[in-house]
């Protein structure tokens, strides 16, 4: 089955104490990119990655990292979380592509990653 | 500026009829696609609709039909014949560009409740 797999999907931690919350895609998709979601919000994009080894900020990056190493994973790492960072987490993941052409290109996310930082 | 506004925080809707869901955007590029994705309690997003900016008929997939008004810049989602289990939050969110920068902007939601 096509999918999006993140990992956990629950967590609890304390403050300062780094973690690492796994995506993994098995579409062979060239694009990936993390999601955070909050009430009233809506989601806002933390990271992003158009290919290997290709990555850049989104509209909300402080406080997270991400690396790209293969290209079905593609890990957010918190290094040092704060309560701000409580939030709900989602990977995302399409086709990367060119030209002119408007396609719908639609974004396949994971389950979702529910984060508490006490 | 909010580029996506979804102005109705809740909704309700009697089992059987329909709704619409608001959803106004607001762009410069002549290129842009509209989506609409459902969550539910358990908190995926599922993808259930788009429109491209260049599209001339509205876009239908089953129960849910995008109500594109290019001029107006606006995006409602309508449900007919609404089910207990459209109960759900609903986004409506945007990209701009072709698509090989997929960022989507999303509005801050509508929960919709369906009552038997």
């Amino acid at each position: 089955e096509a999918q999006v797999t993140q990992n956990p999907r629950y967590l609890i931690t304390v403050t300062g104490k780094k973690l690492t919350v796994t995506c993994s895609q098995n579409m062979n998709h060239e694009y990936m990119s993390w999601y955070r979601q909050d009430p009233g919000l809506g989601l806002r994009q933390i990271y992003y990655s158009m290919n290997v080894e290709v990555t850049d900020k989104g509209d909300v990056p402080e406080g997270y990292k991400v690396s790209r190493k293969e290209k079905r994973n593609f890990p957010l790492i918190l290094e040092s979380p704060s309560p701000n960072q409580t939030s709900l987490y989602f990977c995302a993941s399409s086709v990367r592509t060119g030209g002119n052409v408007l396609v719908a290109n639609v974004l396949t996310f994971g389950a979702g990653s529910r984060l508490t930082v006490l | 500026a909010q580029k996506i506004t979804q102005t109705q925080p809740g909704m309700f809707v009697q089992e059987k009829e329909a709704v619409t869901l608001d959803c106004t955007y607001d762009t410069s590029d002549p290129s842009y696609g509209l989506f609409w994705y459902k969550q539910p309690s358990s908190g995926e997003m599922i993808f259930l609709i788009y429109q491209g900016s260049y599209d001339q008929q509205n876009a239908t997939e089953g129960r849910y039909s995008l109500n594109f008004q290019k001029a107006r810049k606006s995006a409602n989602l309508v449900i007919s014949a609404s089910q207990l289990g459209d109960s759900a939050m609903y986004f409506c969110a945007m990209r701009e560009g072709t698509g090989g920068y997929n960022k989507l902007i999303f509005g801050a939601g509508t929960r919709l409740a369906v009552h038997p």
